[in-house]
Formats: C-alpha cells, sequence, structure tokens
C-alpha cells in the first residue's frame, strides 16, 4: 500500500518562471492538502482540495493555485516564482474532508534562483 | 504571532541521554495535539496524537504529555539513539480540522 506520494523530488526554476507540482494520495483517501515549508519553520498551510474543489485556503497570494483530479491526485502551480518561494513543499492526504487523519508526503525541494 | 510555540529551537544531546521538547499554544477550543518527526528533506512523520481529555501517550522511546489547562505538551525522547536526529513538529487541530504547527526543535544526537 502506497503512502502518500510527491514529484518531483527536487526542482530547480528562475524568477518569473512557473511550476507545476504533483501529489498521489495514500490509497483511500479522497481530500489533498498543501504546505510549503521554508528552511527551519514550520509547514505553512496552502490549500486544501476535496471532491475536486478547493475548500480552505491559507494567506497564500493567487499566483498558487491547485487542481484535484478525478482519481483524488493533485496538482500546486505557482506562476510567477519568487526568490521567497523557495521551500519544501509538502502534500499530506486524509481519508476524509472532516478527519483527524492526516498522511505526509516526501516533499518537493523548490530552488527558485 | 504563531498559535503553537516550541522551545528550544534546537538542543545537542549525546547518544543515550534523554531529552525533553516543549509546545506551548493558545488554540482553543482544539480537537487534538499532535507530535511530528521530520527528517532533513522529507515528510513529517506522526508519532503521537493526543485528544482533549488526554494526558499521556506513548510511541515506543517517545512520551508525550498534554496539560490542556496551561496549554502546554511536551515529548519525551528516552535512551536516545543518533537516528533521533531530526525535527520535530508540535501541531494543534483545530475544532474545523484546520492545523496550526509550530516551527520545530531541533534535536542533534552525538556518539
Amino acid at each position: 500500500d502506497a503512502g502518500v506520494t510527491q514529484s518531483p523530488t527536487h526542482l530547480i526554476k528562475t524568477r518569473g518562471q512557473q511550476v507545476t507540482l504533483r501529489c498521489s494520495p495514500k490509497s483511500g483517501h479522497d481530500t489533498v492538502s498543501w504546505y510549503q515549508q521554508a528552511l527551519g519553520q514550520g509547514p505553512q498551510f496552502i490549500f486544501q482540495y476535496y471532491e475536486e474543489e478547493e475548500r480552505q485556503r491559507g494567506n497564500f497570494p493567487d499566483r498558487f493555485s491547485g487542481h484535484q483530479f478525478p482519481n483524488y491526485s493533485s496538482e500546486l502551480n505557482v506562476n510567477a516564482l519568487l526568490l521567497g518561494d523557495s521551500a519544501l513543499y509538502l502534500c499530506a492526504s486524509s481519508p476524509r474532508l472532516e478527519s483527524h487523519e492526516q498522511f505526509f508526503g516526501p516533499g518537493t525541494r523548490l530552488t527558485v534562483l | 504571532k504563531n498559535q503553537v510555540e516550541q522551545s528550544p529551537q534546537s538542543l545537542i544531546i549525546l547518544e543515550g541521554k534523554n531529552c525533553t521538547l516543549q509546545c506551548n499554544y493558545t488554540v482553543s477550543p482544539f480537537s487534538n495535539l499532535r507530535w511530528y518527526k521530520q527528517d532533513t528533506g522529507r515528510g513529517p512523520v506522526s508519532l503521537t496524537i493526543m485528544t482533549f481529555s488526554e494526558n499521556t501517550k506513548s510511541n515506543g522511546r517517545y512520551t508525550a504529555t498534554l496539560d490542556a489547562d496551561t496549554k502546554q505538551s511536551s515529548l519525551h525522547i528516552t535512551a536516545s539513539q543518533l537516528s533521533d536526529s531530526a525535527s520535530y513538529i508540535c501541531v494543534v487541530m483545530h475544532n474545523d480540522y484546520k492545523l496550526s504547527f509550530g516551527a520545530g526543535t531541533t534535536v542533534t544526537v552525538r556518539a
């Protein structure tokens, strides 16, 4: 039973570019949340997807957008990259929208030069 | 101001020794409090989950305590091993299932 998987593992982009990160939830999970974790900080909530809709959103600009597919996998898109977007991006899945369980993926390390 | 504060920011201990990490939170009411272990560059892995009515929860050499009256939690690591070197994050789940994360305590275990 695969856990939460994310791709790619590492990514290097330059300022102004766009990036797409991908996440496959744990088997049986239908809710996906995305977090940004800067070096030395705790994760910051970006948004949550359930039934292919954005259900909750943290304090992130519109440059951050997402999508959830019918198979529950999800994408995080970031446009017009800034140096400050360099971080570890974590995806977490839950078995349902209102759940105490949340399993994290290994993350994607994004470096913006 | 962050709703979850952790201390110390980092600590170094010798292999075989014990240590205690602290977490103070202001989230109220809350559903549960969790401790996660995060290896460098990896995703967090859950160690313990306690509801507001639980005082202590153990997972092997890890023991978490919770005092809901003072809004404090601690994570005690017994007989530390080199593999315990990681960041330990305190996370509080609100009643609406939103999570508030602490910044973490970085533990380094030296031989």
